[in-house]
């Protein structure tokens, strides 16, 4: 199947830095990408939809300036997290959809979890 | 009111026992629906695709009731490993997938 990394996997940051996330696809080309993040006990919530070559879709409530999301490539979609604050803190997850073959599914990287100090 | 909503569990059942989650949606223009599971701290991964006649994947069968939004999952002669978070999972236009909480299963000996 289809296979989906993140780097990295996991992040402990001082209040104020930026952090850069890592999602690429591995087998496929994926002209799209999804950011998700995902408190503790609560559901994954869609952040933005990343085409390549293009600007980022954000979702209600989510600050494209302080989430800066580049799609430079077919396999590969990077977030950074600038200025970041403890209540950033959280599981953030990306998911590739690919072009023929695996248009119908979204395949996921094995996430990032950011404990901002 | 949340777009999928599901019981958060957890539920916990004897090993080999037949376990059903639910899951309602509201919004009747999702098109497509699927479980996926979610291990502790991991990502969550595609267990099934959810169609309209019902499907079944070995222990695990999927129902919709688009007439209700409901669907349902079911686990039949449950085994350790199936200890999850089983999240309902909805998309509308756009191929956006909108997740509900999950519900926690705990298979025990």
């Amino acid at each position: 199947g289809a296979v989906v990394s993140q780097h990295p996997s996991r992040v402990i940051c001082k209040s104020g830095t930026s952090v850069k996330i890592e999602c690429r696809s591995l087998d496929f080309q994926a002209t799209t990408m999804f950011w998700y993040r995902q408190f503790p006990k609560q559901s994954l919530m869609l952040m933005a939809t990343s085409n390549e070559g293009s600007k980022a879709t954000y979702e209600q409530g989510v600050e494209k300036d302080k989430f800066l999301i580049n799609h430079a490539s077919l396999t590969l979609s990077t977030l950074t997290v600038t200025s970041a604050h403890p209540e950033d803190s959280s599981f953030y997850i990306c998911s590739a959809r690919g072009t023929s073959g695996f248009t119908d599914t979204q395949y996921f990287g094995p996430g990032t979890r950011l404990t901002v100090l | 009111r949340k777009e999928v909503e599901q019981d958060p569990g957890p539920f916990n059942v004897p090993e080999g026992a037949t376990v059903a989650f639910n899951c309602t949606y509201s919004n009747s223009a999702s098109q497509s629906f699927f479980w996926y599971r979610q291990d502790c701290r991991k990502e969550p991964k595609l267990l099934m695709s959810v169609y309209s006649s019902g499907n079944e994947d070995g222990r695990f069968t999927a129902q919709l009731n688009r007439a209700s939004q409901y669907i349902s999952l079911l686990i039949r002669d449950s085994k350790l490993s199936d200890s999850a978070t089983y999240l309902c999972v909805t998309t509308g236009g756009g191929n956006k997938l909108t997740f509900g909480t999950g519900t926690q299963l705990k298979v025990e000996l």
